[in-house]
């Protein structure tokens, strides 16, 4: 296992266009994590799974925002009607229960032009 | 979750000892404290974690004075390659310990 990983690695999109972005975690970890981070600022918690269930949302994650992890393995994360305001690094992070830190992925950075 | 206060930056040079301080006056009984370190285009790498007193491990070590009022990481012999952003999160490691909450960091530049 390499790791998390993050597809794609970079997203251009228009104004208004739908994206999504895939997390594959570390197979064995039942957590996963959604951050978002802007140039200057760490990252800031979008949503958290454990297994399959959605446990918290924060109020960053807008109507325009949905995320799944269906039968608890990889997680997507879904952008409709993306904004200006969108562009960002969306990084995915897992865990095994509460162990010692998360293993974040190298994240998708997006733009919308 | 306790607020954490870290310096925005820090200069050292390639083989000198760098200390970085983190306030967290708020911490609470069940908080443990993490340091992470991101590099540009990166997600954040999980450095260290402890509760009290002093850990240590291959790449830094964590003092924590017994008040756990603040914390320090401190990073031995620094090369060009360690010029990053460092983030300091206080968290109860328990059940109900579920997501991070990173502040701005200290962004450590190392030169020659």
């Amino acid at each position: 296992d390499t790791g998390v990983s993050q597809n794609p690695r970079h997203k251009i999109t228009k104004r208004g266009q739908n994206v999504t972005f895939r997390c594959d975690p570390i197979s064995e970890h039942n957590r996963l994590y959604w951050y978002r981070q802007t140039l200057g600022q760490g990252p800031e918690f979008l949503t958290y799974f454990q297994n399959e269930a959605q446990l918290e949302k924060s109020r960053l994650l807008s109507d325009r925002f949905s995320a799944e992890r269906p039968k608890g393995s990889f997680s997507t994360l879904e952008i409709q009607r993306t904004e200006q305001g969108d562009s960002a690094m969306y990084l995915c992070a897992s865990s095994q229960g509460t162990a010692y830190g998360y293993t974040f992925g190298s994240g998708t950075r997006l733009t919308v032009v | 979750l306790a607020k954490t206060t870290q310096p925005i930056s820090m200069d050292s040079y390639e083989g000198q000892e760098v200390n970085i301080t983190c306030s967290h006056n708020n911490i609470a009984t069940n908080d443990y404290i993490t340091w992470y370190q991101q590099f540009p285009s990166q997600g954040p790498r999980f450095i260290i974690q402890g509760y009290k007193t002093k850990v240590t491990n291959e790449v830094a070590s964590l003092f924590i004075p017994a008040d756990r009022k603040s914390s320090t990481l401190s990073l031995p012999r620094v090369s060009l390659s360690d010029t990053a952003v460092y983030y300091c999160l206080v968290g109860e490691l328990a059940s109900g310990y579920s997501t991070l909450t990173f502040g701005k960091g200290t962004m450590l530049l190392v030169s020659p």
